[in-house]
């Protein structure tokens, strides 16, 4: 059985600085791995999206590696602002590819402070 | 305007109770999902319909009991709940159930449910 794993569960920095998140997998045989964020209150937001054939995907200030040998991924989050404070949640998607297959991990916290 | 709209916001319920949890997508999307979110625990799916058709059903309590009318609305009618059915319920939807593709599923704001 699939299970995902986020470090750290919380993180609090100052604004301005780069940070990254850190999501694992223990079964490799993944269809693809999405990043998504989550503010208080609210639904599930896409940030990015990484088919397993793909190294990295590129938005903004915001920059996702996979690597699915390992079954890790990383988030990189370019000059942090408060605005991007929030829950980040990772998912992956069995290589079945039906969204039953689809399994989140518990997610990171994060807080920028002014 | 998240495309995908759920009510109640937030609801307070005796285990006795019936109440059901709507959700409405304007997306135009053919698969909807009812997922739970817990405290301190993943993301948990618990219905798939596609095209209007049950797909998934991760061993759910039949104390939860959906229903798709239509493409575009989904239901979760909850009865003779327990205090750990407490959590966030999201309603998601996407193009296809097959999720292969940049076809993301697109989230509502979910209803906080509480059981007294």
């Amino acid at each position: 059985k699939q299970e995902v794993t986020q470090i750290p569960a919380a993180l609090s920095v100052p604004e301005g600085e780069n940070l990254v998140l850190n999501c694992s997998f223990t079964d490799s045989a993944i269809y693809n791995l999405q990043w998504f964020r989550q503010d208080p209150g609210k639904g599930l937001t896409s940030l990015l999206l990484i088919q397993s054939s793909q190294r990295e995907q590129t938005s903004g200030r915001l920059n996702a590696s996979l690597d699915k040998s390992s079954g890790r991924s990383t988030l990189y989050i370019a000059a942090s602002q408060p605005g991007d404070s929030a829950t980040y949640l990772c998912a992956v998607l069995g290589s079945g590819g039906g969204a039953d297959g689809l399994t989140f991990g518990k997610g990171t916290h994060l807080i920028i402070q002014p | 305007e998240t495309g995908v709209t759920q009510t109640p916001r937030h609801l307070v319920m005796g285990m006795t109770n019936k109440k059901s949890l709507k959700c409405e997508q304007h997306l135009g999307h053919n698969a909807m999902y009812w997922y739970k979110q817990s405290a301190k625990k993943p993301l948990e799916l618990m219905f798939v319909y596609s095209l209007e058709e049950r797909v998934e059903n991760n061993s759910v309590p039949s104390r939860f009991s959906p229903e798709c009318p239509n493409s575009s609305h989904l239901f979760l009618h909850l009865h003779t709940l327990q205090p750990e059915d407490s959590a966030l319920y999201l309603c998601a939807s996407s193009q296809g159930y097959h999720l292969q593709g940049n076809q993301p599923q697109h989230f509502g704001d979910g209803t906080r449910l509480s059981i007294l």
